[in-house]
């Protein structure tokens, strides 16, 4: 079945360490995005790649990383720098020429 | 500023009732989309519908349609004939066309009561 995959679906780290949050699509599109969402809230967009190696900052891109090395695969790591990690993650990718955005499942994290 | 407002952070409605969630946008943009997502308890985010903003006709697909009024820049969603099912958190999105991004409102949580 063609679809985003996020894992893992729920994700336990201490304070301090890196995670990365995995995102990968095998419907051949072309841009990928991570957003955050904090209870109660709507979705903010952390980064986003319209091409393979190539990607842009979102509104809050401060403390995470990304890369795009493969079209189908768009991680997102969460450094210790970001302050308050804890949130839902949502993967998103988009046909080429199209304008809708069609979501993985997310990733909960939860930082101790 | 890009901006969409949803006034309605909270709405009970009864089953088999027609609902409509108000969205409201602010662009300068003239060409933009926008769209209504659906998100249940699960968390994952459902399309649901889209409307373009040449298109003359409101969107619809099966129990959901888009009253586009841009003349108000107002996107409200309507679902007719309300099932359980649809209890859900609904976001109302932009995405100006000369922009690569989506803009997201803050959303308005459904309650279908039986």
């Amino acid at each position: 079945d063609g679809g985003i995959t996020q894992s893992p679906k729920y994700l336990f780290r201490k304070e301090g360490q890196n995670v990365t949050l995995s995102c990968e699509q095998n419907l051949n599109h072309d841009a990928m995005y991570w957003y955050r969402q904090d209870p109660g809230q709507g979705l903010r967009l952390i980064y986003y790649s319209q091409i393979v190696n190539d990607f842009q900052k979102g509104d809050i891109a401060e403390g995470y990383s990304v890369s795009r090395e493969k079209k189908e695969s768009f991680p997102l790591t969460v450094t210790s720098a970001q302050k308050n990690p804890t949130a839902f993650y949502l993967c998103a990718s988009t046909p080429t020429g199209a304008d809708t955005q069609y979501f993985g499942p997310g990733t909960r994290l939860t930082v101790l | 500023a890009q901006k969409i407002t949803q006034t309605q952070p909270g709405m009970f409605v009864q089953e088999k009732e027609a609902v409509t969630l108000d969205c409201t946008y602010d662009t300068s943009d003239q060409s933009y989309g926008l769209f209504w997502y659906k998100q249940p308890s699960s968390g994952e985010m459902i399309f649901l519908i889209y409307q373009g903003s040449y298109d003359e006709q409101n969107a619809t697909e099966g129990r959901y349609s888009l009253n586009f009024q841009k003349a108000r820049k107002s996107a409200n969603l309507v679902i007719s004939a309300s099932q359980l099912g649809d209890s859900a958190m609904y976001f109302c999105a932009m995405r100006p066309f000369a922009d690569d991004k989506i803009i997201f409102g803050k959303g308005t949580r459904l309650h279908i009561l039986p």
